[in-house]
């Protein structure tokens, strides 16, 4: 099937201090996209990619849609301590209703 | 405006025990899902609708697993008899044709 790779696991950060994490297939997606997670709650959108290269910010938050397809980053400038949750990838090919999730990367920031 | 409603959030039940959980929709939207979040497997895709209709249900288990969608604003997912691996969180989510998904609070479930 088609797995996405999505590292680190978990980072524990200093507030402030900026963070990288990213997902990696051995398939090509057409769309990559980025969820936070809060404990309890269910995912919510940070970015969408649909176009191979793309480059998008949401504030201080930056993602990447990588060239081959197969890869995606999301950087998080200047960490704050409500940033704290679990961020997902999330690839789609051609159904647009196919998503596949990476394990995620639990991050904590400590104040 | 409401987002993904789901209920029950909480379901404690005994293992053999029909457990039903509820999704009510964003208003408007055509797409519905429901996925499974558990540690080891991650955000899995279970099943999901077009306009009410079951379009694929090839992430669904087994046959103890059931989710149907009666009218545009409501769906059930079924699990009946409930086993202690059925443990998990279970998310609703909707979407409009062109845009991406919004998911519901989650239901977790555990099967004693």
């Amino acid at each position: 099937g088609q797995q996405l790779n999505q590292s680190p696991q978990s980072m524990f950060i200093q507030e402030g201090e900026d963070v990288s994490m990213n997902c990696t297939s051995s398939s090509i997606f057409n769309t990559w996209l980025w969820y936070k997670q809060d404990p309890g709650e269910g995912p919510v959108l940070l970015i969408a990619l649909y176009k191979a290269g793309e480059l998008t910010s949401n504030g201080r938050l930056t993602a990447q849609f990588g060239i081959t397809r197969k890869d995606s980053f999301l950087n998080i400038s200047a960490s704050i301590p409500s940033d704290v949750g679990i961020y997902f990838c999330a690839g789609r090919r051609d159904n647009n209703n196919d998503m596949r999730f990476g394990a995620g990367t639990r991050l904590t920031v400590k104040p | 405006d409401a987002g993904v409603i789901q209920s029950p959030r909480h379901e404690v039940t005994e293992m053999g025990q029909e457990v039903t959980l509820r999704c009510k929709p964003i208003s408007g939207h055509d797409y519905l899902f429901w996925y499974r979040q558990t540690m080891m497997r991650g955000l899995e895709l279970l099943i999901y609708f077009n306009n009410n209709v079951p379009i694929d249900d090839s992430g669904m288990p087994e046959d103890r697993f059931s989710a149907k969608m009666p009218n545009a604003s409501f769906s059930t997912l079924k699990i009946q008899p409930s086993e202690p691996r059925d443990s998990a969180v279970y998310f609703c989510a909707s979407r409009e044709s062109g845009n991406e998904q919004f998911f519901g609070p989650g239901t977790r479930l555990t099967v004693l």
